[in-house]
């Protein structure tokens, strides 16, 4: 098992710009969400998904849109890049809590800076 | 506002002593879950410990539990035999519904 996987790990961009972060999970999980990670912020709730085919917003959702068209794939999209979005992304998965184990599975993280 | 407040931005500790890192947070749920992870140098966010609100009792795992004060909103890490593989980041965190509020972190130095 892969677990949770991002692409690309890293990127930079110029403001205005747009690009795709792709996550990909292979353990069938139906819940998923999009972080950011700012210094001095701990991680913030951009979007996230219970299930194929849905989305909502989280804390921190202007600038960004997401897509869950398929289960395992949960993606994040920025239209137009602002300097303002120059972060570290993080992407996560869940199943639903039965196990006193259950947790969340977080990807490496994908650094953007934009220019 | 769901909030979860780390006021401890550093914290040091001997090797083989103990620490503890301090978290409140605050929400109008009544069922909720409760984490600590930990974020090395690498970033890979690693899951410390678990609590479930409704539990009374505090979580154990190994070397680290909490101390669990739901009247309080209260939910502190006590890393015991400080290691020197424990100096991270550390990120107290709540999940009610389906989101999960995170706090700013505390970072973690452990001096041989």
């Amino acid at each position: 098992n892969a677990g949770v996987t991002q692409t690309p790990k890293f990127r930079v961009l110029k403001t205005g710009q747009s690009m795709t972060l792709l996550c990909a999970q292979d353990m069938n999980h139906e819940y998923m969400y999009w972080y950011r990670q700012d210094p001095g912020m701990g991680l913030r709730l951009i979007h996230y998904s219970v299930g194929e085919g849905t989305t909502a917003k989280g804390e921190v959702p202007d600038g960004y849109n997401v897509s869950r068209l398929k289960k395992q794939n949960f993606l994040l999209g920025l239209e137009s890049a602002a300097p303002s979005q120059t972060s570290v992304y993080f992407c996560a998965s869940r199943p639903p809590w039965r196990r006193s184990t259950d947790t969340q599975y977080f990807g490496p993280g994908t650094r953007l800076t934009v220019l | 506002a769901q909030t979860v407040t780390q006021s401890q931005p550093e914290m040091s500790v001997q090797e083989a002593e103990t620490v503890t890192l301090s978290c409140t947070y605050d929400t109008s749920e009544s069922d909720y879950y409760l984490f600590w992870y930990k974020q090395p140098p690498s970033r890979q966010m690693i899951l410390v410990i678990r609590q479930e609100a409704y539990k009374q009792q505090n979580a154990t795992e190994n070397r680290f539990s909490v101390n669990f004060q739901k009247a309080a909103k209260s939910f502190s890490l006590k890393i015991s035999d400080s290691q020197l593989g424990d100096a991270a980041m550390y990120f107290c965190a709540y999940i009610a519904g389906n989101q999960f509020y995170f706090g700013t972190g505390t970072s973690l130095t452990v001096i041989p």
